[in-house]
């Protein structure tokens, strides 16, 4: 069965610190997202990796940036954290080829930045 | 640019039918998809069309009509466990399977 593991349920982080999130698929996916989702708006794209070492930017990619070193690993770092980065992160993984490729999600992340 | 939009919030009781639409608005269209997502779990997908016509799968169907640019999810004999945010989901003309979500519906399913 698919797999996608965010390495934290809950973190909380102070104003300007730099801040990890990590997601790991089993996969053997092609392609890997991070996403943040605030009510009312949705699934909103951050950052998107196609490849090892490859990324694209989303739809919101200010503040952020990512590494994928390897394949089953995709990373999303917060430069200097700031309040307004308080957010659900969802990473999500998809094989490559073909339109319909489901989005396997993992179980997110809730940051809170004080 | 890419928008979608789908009512925010739709409630109805077990055994009823309930449809819940999406417009969208895309450069470029390859297919719409849908997602279930509970309190505090992760979006799971539920369907996907890329053609006009109704997809069915056990007790839920989705519709798409590429000219109206709109499609709509159908859940039939609702159950309590019905109870999600459903997110209609947009691939555009770019790749890597990149998806574009809407808002998000909120379905409340009451006995």
């Amino acid at each position: 069965d698919v797999k996608v593991t965010q390495s934290s349920r809950y973190l909380v982080k102070r104003t300007g610190e730099k801040v990890f999130l990590e997601c790991v698929q089993d996969m053997d996916h092609e392609n890997m997202f991070w996403y943040r989702q605030d009510p009312g708006l949705g699934l909103r794209l951050i950052y998107f990796s196609y490849d090892v070492k490859m990324k694209e930017k989303g739809d919101i990619p200010e503040g952020y940036s990512v590494s994928r070193e390897k394949k089953e690993r995709f990373s999303l770092i917060l430069e200097s954290a700031s309040t307004n980065q308080t957010s659900m992160y969802l990473c999500a993984s998809t094989a490559a080829g073909g339109h319909n490729q489901p989005q396997h999600f993992g179980d997110g992340t809730r940051l809170s930045i004080l | 640019g890419q928008s979608l939009e789908q009512p925010s919030e739709v409630t109805a009781v077990e055994g009823a039918i309930v449809q819940i639409n999406c417009t969208y608005q895309t450069s470029g269209f390859y297919g719409l998809s849908w997602y279930q997502q509970h309190d505090g779990g992760a979006p799971t997908f539920l369907s996907y069309n890329a053609l006009d016509g109704l997809e069915e799968t056990g007790r839920f169907s989705s519709f798409l009509s590429r000219s109206d640019s709109y499609g709509y999810l159908l859940l039939q004999e609702l159950q309590m466990k019905d109870s999600a945010s459903y997110f209609c989901a947009v691939r555009g003309n770019t790749g890597f399977q990149k998806l574009v979500f809407g808002t998000g519906t909120r379905l409340l399913v009451s006995p």
